[in-house]
């Protein structure tokens, strides 16, 4: 079997700093992406971690630890447009080794 | 270039009425997936096309099938719609990762069967 998690709600101020964490089981692991996705919208990607250590991608950061099957992403000087969920999604050999998405993280961030 | 276009936006349909959700991606990706969205849930996996020619079942295939008519094309059909099938349906394509794994998702269909 298979599981991701994933916190529901997330709430932080203009300008602040918030963390999403992800834990996952899966068969196999190839890799833990980032997926955000507004209101009404499809989901675009964020970020891909296939090694252990922090990627940079401007204002967002993601971390993986595959030891601790753990990652998280990091978003710095929160703007109200970062208003979404965020997906973590691991790829694992399940289902001809395709992706496997969390239950979402709602991120509020208020002026 | 349009990327992922999915067509309808919107259906409604009845129990036991049938239709077909298109999709077409022009960035020439080999791998083509259709995905549902519950309120509140993440994407589940219906079906997944790793080439042109080729389709697998994913997590949630009961109720549905498909055709991946071409390398540009993958639709999904519903032959006897349930009210469980309410969802919104998203395709999605990609090319065997030699960078970031990135999936290119359509608009969305938002389904709902009464």
């Amino acid at each position: 079997g298979q599981s991701l998690e994933q916190p529901s709600e997330v709430t932080a101020v203009e300008g602040a700093i918030v963390q999403i964490n992800c834990t996952y089981q899966t068969s196999g692991f190839y890799g833990l992406s980032w997926y955000q996705q507004h209101d009404g919208g499809a989901p675009t990607f964020l970020s891909y971690n296939a090694l252990d250590g922090l990627e940079e991608t401007g204002r967002f950061s993601s971390f993986l630890s595959r030891s601790d099957s753990y990652g998280y992403l990091l978003l710095q000087e929160l703007q109200m447009k970062d208003s979404a969920s965020y997906f973590c999604a691991v790829r694992s050999t399940d289902y001809g080794q395709n992706f496997v998405f969390g239950p979402g993280t709602r991120l509020s961030v208020l002026p | 270039n349009a990327g992922v276009t999915q067509t309808p936006k919107f259906q409604v349909l009845k129990t036991g009425q049938s239709m077909t959700l298109q999709c077409a991606q022009d960035m020439n990706h080999n791998s083509m997936y259709w995905y549902r969205q519950d309120p509140g849930m993440g994407l589940r996996l219906i079906y997944y096309s790793a080439s042109e020619g080729t389709t697998d079942k994913g997590e949630v295939p009961n109720g549905y099938n498909v055709s991946r008519l071409n390398k540009r094309e993958f639709s999904l059909r519903l032959e006897s719609a349930a009210p469980s099938q309410t969802s919104v349906y998203f395709c999605a394509s990609s090319e065997p990762p030699a960078g970031p794994d990135e999936q290119y998702f359509g608009p969305g269909t938002r389904l709902t069967v009464t």
